[in-house]
């Protein structure tokens, strides 16, 4: 069993929706979470990052964590066509705290 | 904020050279540093982890004869791809952890021809 499972889309959403993009994961033991978001050729960028269970909102962005189920969501609002990119969830373990990162959302919001 | 400064941004190399990656936190101190590699449309994979001072731990599958890591200081590490090859070609990216959590370079495109 994969350690983050995350829908690899490709996920198409009109200019002005909401994007919901979610992952599931199989520690217990992790405590925080990240969501990154990567355009085409360029490195990971951070979002945001939660450890509490329930909402975390930023702008048009909201974090959703459910520790009993273990998902965590990212809610985009009022969606824009530069939202357009891979986005990506990552939850730090092992001895060095590494990330581990999920297989990535497409999204691609159309004009 | 904090920033990881990544060397070069591209690189196209014979086959049979040898390639060296940098990466330089700018205004803080990297205690460990991260080596992904990512393909075109996957996610990033952990190549190997270094601390300042101490051999890198790589990832299972990863040669660390061929993927030469040193972490010489706390704002340096280097990744050298040692006899390129063109399945060696790829997205590298570092990361940098300190007391600012984690912290990416920009890339650097390998190309092996």
């Amino acid at each position: 069993q994969k350690e983050v499972e995350q829908n690899s889309g490709p996920l198409s959403v009109p200019e002005g929706a909401i994007a919901s993009l979610n992952c599931t994961y199989s520690d217990r033991g992790s405590q925080s979470f990240f969501w990154y978001r990567q355009y085409s050729g360029k490195s990971p960028e951070l979002i945001m990052f939660i450890y509490s269970n329930g909402d975390k909102e930023d702008g048009r962005f909201t974090a959703q964590l459910n520790k009993a189920s273990q998902y965590v969501s990212l809610l985009i609002r009022d969606s824009q066509p530069s939202d357009s990119a891979t986005y990506l969830c990552a939850f730090p373990g092992g001895s060095a705290r590494q990330l581990t990162f999920g297989s990535g959302t497409q999204l691609t919001v159309l004009p | 904020g904090a920033v990881v400064s990544q060397h070069p941004s591209r690189v196209i190399c014979k086959s049979g050279t040898s390639v060296k990656i940098e990466c330089r936190s700018l205004d803080f101190q990297a205690t460990t540093m991260f080596w992904y590699r990512q393909f075109p449309k996957k996610s990033l994979m952990l190549m190997a982890t270094s601390n300042e001072g101490s051999k890198a731990t790589y990832e299972q599958g990863v040669e660390k004869d061929k993927f030469l890591i040193n972490h010489a200081s706390l704002t340096l590490s280097t990744l050298t791809v040692t006899s390129a090859h063109p399945e060696d070609s790829s997205f590298y990216i570092c990361s940098a952890s300190g007391t600012v959590g984690y912290t990416f370079g920009s890339g650097t495109r390998l190309t092996v021809v």
